[in-house]
């Protein structure tokens, strides 16, 4: 168990609508971070905060949204979703706002069908 | 485009058996880790190795940085059933705008009993 909760687990949605996944990071962990994992795009960085505040953006689309809270949890919006918009959707912790020399730690990830 | 790239893409051997996993990157970087993950679950972090390091050992695992070829091996050691998984490694580069791992594209380990 990696600390980081991530819910739902799974989800089934229709296009064209509009889902939100959630993510409680580490205990003490202030970085958080989104990755999409998809058959033929691999593992996606999309979107880091740190205490509240967007730190670093990758391959997000304008689509897609994030935000975190002052409690630390995060949420990935997802809207006008596609059929190639499913995919198993990680969140990840880390204590600091660099990677650099520290682990970060992944949940289980979110899968998401859109049919 | 994926900064790493791992091969084999799939690899299949007997338990008990070495298993050797490659990873190639294109730009210069802090850190190189590798990721463990089983089919449809989270990553798991297995081990981090810093760009002045050349090796590594935790366990039955053992990594190496040639940061002059812009590569990486991991091997793991009288493989195990339990081993199967997809294996990944990822790049923490420089100059990158806040912080992020590029992950290649994976190695999928069969180990066979």
């Amino acid at each position: 168990d990696s600390g980081v909760t991530q819910t739902p687990k799974h989800l089934i949605t229709a296009t064209g609508q509009r889902v939100t996944l959630r993510c409680s990071p580490r205990s003490g962990d202030l970085s958080v971070y989104w990755y999409q994992q998809s058959l033929d795009q691999g593992l996606q960085f999309l979107i880091q905060y740190y205490n509240g505040e967007e730190r670093a953006k990758g391959n997000i689309l304008e689509r897609f949204s994030a935000q975190q809270f002052p409690d630390l949890h995060s949420e990935l919006n997802l809207s006008s979703l596609e059929l190639g918009d499913s995919a198993l959707y990680f969140c990840a912790s880390s204590a600091r706002d660099r990677i650099s020399g520290n682990t970060i730690y992944f949940g289980e990830g979110s899968w998401l069908t859109v049919v | 485009s994926q900064q790493g790239e791992e091969d084999p893409q799939a690899l299949s051997i007997q338990e008990g058996e070495n298993a050797t996993m490659n990873c190639s990157y294109k730009t210069s970087i802090n850190n190189l880790q590798w990721y463990r993950q089983n089919s449809g679950r989270g990553l798991v972090h297995l081990i981090l190795i810093r760009s002045n390091e050349r090796e590594k050992h935790s366990g039955r695992l053992r990594v190496t940085l040639d940061t002059s070829k812009k590569s990486s091996s991991l091997l793991i050691t009288a493989s195990r059933a339990a081993d199967t998984a997809s294996y990944f490694c990822a790049t923490d580069a420089w100059g990158t705008s806040g912080s992020r791992l590029t992950f290649g594209e994976g190695t999928q380990l069969t180990v066979n009993p």
